[in-house]
């Protein structure tokens, strides 16, 4: 089945610097790769994905990279803010059935 | 229109007690998914329905856990005769018919076994 890694586990990033969190996954025929944040006390928050189809998506300070021949995708957050200091995790799906993968995580801190 | 929600959001039992948790989806969504998750650990696949229908329940422990999800009213996970290792967060999502992989969480229930 699928396995995801994802890298570093804990990130501390200066405020209005950037941010990169990295995944793996194992399965081939994975081809969807959401990310979600989590705050504290709540549930994950869909932030951006990408389909296989696509090398590249941006949605403002987001954005995510994926490169299928490695089986790599990545999370870039530009320009952090305080706000952004969250639990993100990158997942991925494929089309043998709708089960998401998750990564362990990455406690991303902003610092001041 | 509201989100997923799900209740009660911490729920304490002692060990051998049952617990039952449940989802309501976000309207207009017909698929229901479960997970768990651990302290410090990513969310783990438990089972996945639709109405009256469980379409895959690969991630659920063989015993004392089952999950429902009636044509009236929300999904329901039940655990049964609960153990300490059961203490975790538990999170549901939903999603449409057409775009079963864009999964959206609710704020989770949070259970606590003493």
């Amino acid at each position: 089945g699928e396995n995801v890694e994802q890298h570093p586990s804990t990130l501390s990033v200066q405020e209005g610097d950037s941010a990169v969190i990295k995944c793996t996954y194992s399965d081939s025929a994975s081809n969807y790769f959401p990310w979600y944040k989590q705050e504290l006390g709540k549930g994950p928050q869909l932030i951006i994905d990408i389909r296989s189809n696509v090398g590249e998506k941006k949605d403002q300070r987001i954005a995510v990279t994926l490169n299928k021949t490695a089986k790599h995708f990545s999370l870039h957050i530009t320009e952090t803010q305080p706000e952004d200091s969250a639990v993100y995790f990158c997942a991925a799906s494929g089309t043998r059935d709708d089960k998401i993968i998750f990564g362990k995580g990455t406690r991303l801190h902003i610092l001041p | 229109n509201a989100g997923v929600m799900q209740n009660p959001r911490h729920l304490v039992r002692r060990r051998g007690q049952e617990a039952r948790l449940r989802c309501s989806p976000m309207k207009g969504h017909s698929h229901v998914y479960w997970y768990r998750q651990l302290p410090e650990e990513g969310l783990k696949f438990m089972v996945y329905l639709q109405k009256e229908n469980i379409i895959d329940e690969s991630g659920m422990p063989k015993e004392r856990f089952s999950a429902e999800f009636p044509k009236e009213g929300p999904s329901i996970l039940r655990i049964q005769q609960v153990v300490r290792g059961d203490s975790a967060a538990y999170f549901c999502a939903s999603s449409l018919l057409t775009d079963q992989e864009t999964q959206y969480f609710g704020p989770g229930t949070r259970l606590l076994v003493l």
